[in-house]
């Protein structure tokens, strides 16, 4: 069972703009840790999509942005395009519980 | 580059011990500056991602507590590989289990590149 809660789904439009959230707590996110993203395309493993709640590594598109505020996270997909159709997955640290790395409950994004 | 494969046994039996082994290739296994903290993540079919643990390279470990009693971890440096050892396993331990390189400070840590993933299920 995850401590940090996203939108089963989300869906958009190609050329549109959508966002998924990711619900933390003030022992994880609203602790200072990190928030990650991950896109998990169908079939294949999930790949780093932002680091450190904004920072987009080499190779990301600049049409992925990540932002960090309170115990929430969002994850932002503009100019919204067919090939962005897949699971997105935040990721932070928690320090109750016994303390431990825990995904988000992932979000599926599908282009209309 | 970095690289990473997973490999072992794709079908275990219950109450059985799973054994899985990560080889990194392309890379430095690890750095004077920089600490790695070498990692598995497990997904059940259809369900979310759950990591596990992780290991640095002198071989302190740290695991996911709620599976803490049956998980551990080893490193081998002069092969560059890392392993899994998941003990008494059940259907549920049935997954997809990634090894990744995780990249951490005090603020957390990130899981970049993946393995490909290798499927294990658990049945008789």
């Amino acid at each position: 069972q995850s401590v940090l809660t996203q939108p089963p789904s989300v869906s958009g439009a190609p050329g549109q703009r959508v966002t998924i959230s990711c619900t933390g707590s003030w022992y994880n996110i609203g602790a200072g840790y990190d928030v990650h993203w991950y896109q998990q395309l169908p079939g294949a493993a999930p790949k780093l999509l932002i680091s450190a709640n904004s920072n987009r590594p080499s190779g990301v598109s600049d049409r992925f942005s990540g932002s960090r505020s309170g115990t929430s996270a969002s994850l932002a997909i503009t100019g919204l395009q067919a090939e962005d159709e897949a699971d997105y997955y935040c990721q932070s640290y928690d320090n109750s519980r016994g303390s431990s790395e825990f995904f988000g409950t992932g979000t599926k994004v599908t282009v209309l | 580059q970095v690289q990473l494969q997973e490999s072992g046994p794709g079908l275990v039996k219950p109450s059985e011990t799973m054994s899985l082994t990560c080889t990194v290739s392309g890379g430095s296994f690890r750095s004077s500056s920089i600490d790695y903290f070498w990692s598995w993540i497990r997904q059940p079919p259809g369900k979310g991602l759950e990591w596990l643990g992780y290991i640095y390279h002198t071989g302190a470990t740290t695991y996911n507590p709620s599976l803490k009693s049956r998980v551990s971890l080893s490193i081998d440096t002069s092969t560059n590989q890392f392993s899994l050892s998941l003990t008494s396993v059940t259907a549920a331990d049935t997954a997809l289990y990634y090894c990744a390189k995780g990249w951490g400070n005090n603020k957390g840590t990130y899981f970049d590149p993946w393995g490909q993933g290798i499927m294990v299920t658990v049945s008789s």
